[in-house]
């Protein structure tokens, strides 16, 4: 499999569940991102890993927890979410992340989340 | 701070009609890298070009051809001929300091 891989592809969750976004990346880069694609905020980023490292966190509510065991895999663990928190979330990789911005970033199809 | 504007937020069109999607871009930086995404219906973004803040060259790429004027701050992108294909949201991007600020994105409708 290659490029940028995400499970699952859609989730309905309760307001009480707990769940989790999987990210997986086949392309042997080093930084890993979260985005919410919401109609309200077409494109907002949320966290940002480099080198398993996290570099960035977009003022995001603790109800949503990052975790980056390793370059090639990325998580987003859900709890207590809010009807609001509806949206498409987006993984993304690129080499790396560096001073210069050069690097283009590479995109998963997205997790259509519903927070019933 | 940096930020993308993409003025347009739907353009529709009739099938091999040109069209223009605008962006406009601010910031401080001296280098920096411009970049353009298409998000097809499917939902993935596709990277489509990326031009450094050195070089204004335009770029021609098929039906795809992107115009950058640093004295006016734009990186504006022109489909020729346009297809039903072509439907999707367009992203404008902005890249320094090892931050990306993405445009609000341009929905083109491209119909038969």
């Amino acid at each position: 499999e290659t490029g940028v891989t995400q499970t699952p592809r859609h989730l309905v969750m309760g307001m009480t569940n707990k769940k989790s976004l999987k990210c997986e990346q086949h392309l042997g880069h080093n930084a890993m991102y979260w985005y919410k694609q919401s109609a309200k905020k077409p494109l907002e980023l949320m966290f940002v890993y480099n080198f398993k490292e996290q570099t960035e966190n977009n003022s995001v509510p603790s109800r949503f927890s990052p975790e980056c065991p390793n370059s090639s895999h990325l998580f987003l663990h859900l709890h207590t979410l809010q009807p609001e928190d509806s949206a498409l979330y987006l993984c993304a990789s690129s080499p790396r992340v560096e001073d210069s911005g050069f690097y283009e970033q590479y995109f998963g199809p997205g997790t259509r989340l519903t927070v019933t | 701070a940096q930020k993308v504007t993409q003025a347009q937020t739907e353009i529709s069109v009739v099938e091999k009609e040109d069209v223009t999607l605008d962006c406009v871009y601010e910031t401080r930086d001296t280098t920096y890298y411009l970049f353009w995404y298409k998000q097809p219906p499917s939902g993935e973004l596709v990277f489509l070009i990326r031009r450094n803040s050195f070089d204004e060259q335009n770029e021609i790429s098929g039906r795809y051809s992107w115009n950058f004027q640093k004295s006016t701050s734009s990186f504006n992108f022109t489909i020729t001929a346009s297809q039903v294909v072509d439907s999707a949201v367009y992203f404008c991007a902005l890249s320094n300091a090892g931050k990306s600020t993405f445009g609000d994105g341009t929905t083109l409708t491209v119909k038969p």
